[in-house]
C-alpha cells in the first residue's frame, strides 16, 4: 500500500507570508497527487489536481509542484481565509485513494 | 447547481447497522465514479469506498466485508450500508464525486463534496 506523509504537521504564519507544505509518497506516484483544503466543520475543497493543475475558481496564489515521491503545495501570499488544514491525496493506486495526515495552518 | 446532500447518520450501538444516503443534483450519479470518505473526530480524512460508473465497487480494508456501497439510478442517490458497526467507525461521512481528467494519463480527483453526516457508534 502507498503511504503518504506531510510536513510539517502544523505551522503558524502571518498574513502575506509565503507558505510551503510538503507531501511525500512511499513509492513513486508520478503526478497522481491532489491537494484539498478543509476548514473546521466544513467539507474538504479541491485545490490542485494532477500535482500542478489549479481547480477552477481557486485563487492563483495556490500552486502545486512535484512528481515521483515529493510534492509541494505553495501559498504565495497567505490570506485570512487560507487558515485551514491541507491534505494531499494520491490517486496512483485508484481505486484506492490515500490521504496524507494533514497540515494545519494557523495564525501566528 | 451541482450538489450532494448526505443523510442517515445518527447514534447506533456497536454491532448495529445504518444506511447513509447521498442525494445528487445537477449531475447523474450513475455516469460518474462516486466515493465515500470519512473523518473521525479530530482526525484526518480516510477514504472508505468507491463505486465506478460501470458498477464495480471497492473498499478500504478497514470496512471490507462490513460496508456496501450502492446507488439508485432513478433516485440519483448514492448509499452506504454499514453493518457490524464498531466504535472506530464513529466519524463524519462525506460523499464525493470522483472526476477523471485525461491528458494522456488518467488522473482522478474528488471535485464535489457533500457537507457530511455524522455517525456515532456507542452503547
Amino acid at each position: 500500500d502507498i503511504q503518504m506523509t506531510q510536513s510539517p504537521s502544523s505551522l503558524s504564519a502571518s498574513v502575506g507570508d509565503r507558505v510551503t507544505i510538503t507531501c511525500r509518497a512511499s513509492q513513486s506516484i508520478s503526478s497522481y497527487l491532489n491537494w484539498y483544503q478543509q476548514k473546521p466543520g466544513k467539507a474538504p475543497k479541491l485545490l490542485i489536481y494532477a500535482a500542478s493543475s489549479l481547480q477552477s475558481g481557486v485563487p492563483s496564489r495556490f500552486s502545486g509542484s512535484g512528481s515521483g515521491t515529493d510534492f509541494t503545495l505553495t501559498i504565495s501570499s497567505l490570506q485570512p481565509e487560507d487558515f485551514a488544514t491541507y491534505y494531499c491525496q494520491q490517486s496512483y493506486s485508484t481505486p484506492i485513494f490515500t490521504f496524507g495526515p494533514g497540515t494545519k495552518v494557523d495564525i501566528k | 447547481e451541482v450538489q450532494l446532500v448526505e443523510s442517515g447518520g445518527g447514534l447506533v450501538q456497536p454491532g448495529g447497522s445504518l444506511r447513509l444516503s447521498c442525494a445528487a443534483s445537477g449531475f447523474t450519479v450513475s455516469s460518474n465514479y462516486m466515493s465515500w470518505v470519512r473523518q473521525a473526530p479530530g482526525k484526518g480524512l480516510e477514504w472508505v469506498s468507491v463505486i465506478y460508473s460501470g458498477g464495480s465497487t471497492y473498499y478500504a480494508d478497514s470496512v471490507k466485508g462490513r460496508f456496501t456501497i450502492s446507488r439508485h439510478n432513478s433516485k440519483n442517490t448514492l448509499y452506504l450500508q454499514m453493518n457490524s458497526l464498531r466504535a472506530e467507525d464513529t466519524a463524519v461521512y462525506y460523499c464525493a464525486r470522483v472526476v477523471l481528467y485525461s491528458s494522456g494519463y488518467y488522473y482522478y480527483y474528488m471535485d464535489v463534496w457533500g457537507k457530511g453526516t455524522t455517525v456515532t457508534v456507542s452503547s
